[in-house]
């Protein structure tokens, strides 16, 4: 079976920094995605990682470890509209397989 | 705004209704989808379309019938629906299933919020 970890629920403060991790156990890896969901909305596209390493985008990166099954996702200068979910989501080998396979999300509160 | 396109945003109906959810891109996508999410949930996939044909079908009840009628639409069409099917319908879109374009995202739309009475 395909399992994704992430934390349920993080807090955090305005203007701080915040890591969200990530831990994947898949059978096969084309790469991890990053989602950014506002409630009610359209989940939309944050980062892509398929080798290890920092990908950085403006006030957020991504980090992944391929050999240890994981990634973070890194938001700096927390900013009140950053309060979402966030969803880690691995891209499987496509054979007959579920092309997308999502973690349960974690719901990121920032508060003043 | 989102460059996928849902409608309606909202439906409500009846367990004996029949109803369908539309969803259109023109980006020149070959891959569509459709999710169901419930609240605090992440999205579950129901079906993938590659090329206007059905490429995954996720042991999704007959009451939910999905149609490509071409490469820019995808249909969700409903029928005796239960109330636990009360959720979030996402359509997504990506530019191909095949594993050379792995890298590129899916595009969500906004979803239709379904309520089944």
């Amino acid at each position: 079976g395909q399992n994704i970890d992430q934390p349920t629920e993080m807090t955090a403060t305005e203007g701080a920094i915040v890591q969200i991790n990530c831990t994947y156990q898949t059978s096969g890896f084309n790469g991890l995605f990053w989602y950014q969901q506002h409630a009610g909305e359209a989940p939309t596209f944050l980062s892509y990682n398929v080798l290890d390493g920092l990908e950085e985008k403006g006030r957020f990166s991504s980090f992944l470890s391929r050999s240890k099954g994981y990634s973070y996702l890194l938001l700096k200068e927390l900013q009140m509209k950053d309060s979402a979910s966030y969803l880690c989501a691995v891209s499987l080998s496509f054979s007959g397989n579920t092309p997308l396979v999502f973690g349960k999300g974690t719901r990121l509160s920032v508060i003043a | 705004d989102t460059e996928v396109t849902q409608t309606p945003k909202h439906l409500v109906m009846g367990m004996t209704n029949k109803k369908s959810l539309k969803c259109e891109q023109h980006m020149g996508h070959r891959a569509m989808y459709w999710y169901k999410q419930k609240a605090k949930k992440p999205p579950e996939l129901m079906f993938v379309y590659s090329y206007e044909k059905l490429s995954i079908n996720e042991s999704v009840p007959s009451r939910f019938s999905p149609e490509c009628p071409n490469s820019s639409l995808l249909n969700l069409h409903l029928h005796a629906l239960q109330p636990e099917d009360s959720a979030l319908y996402l359509c997504a879109s990506s530019l191909d299933l095949d594993r050379i374009y792995s890298n590129q995202p899916q595009h969500f739309g906004d979803g239709t919020r379904l309520s089944i009475l």
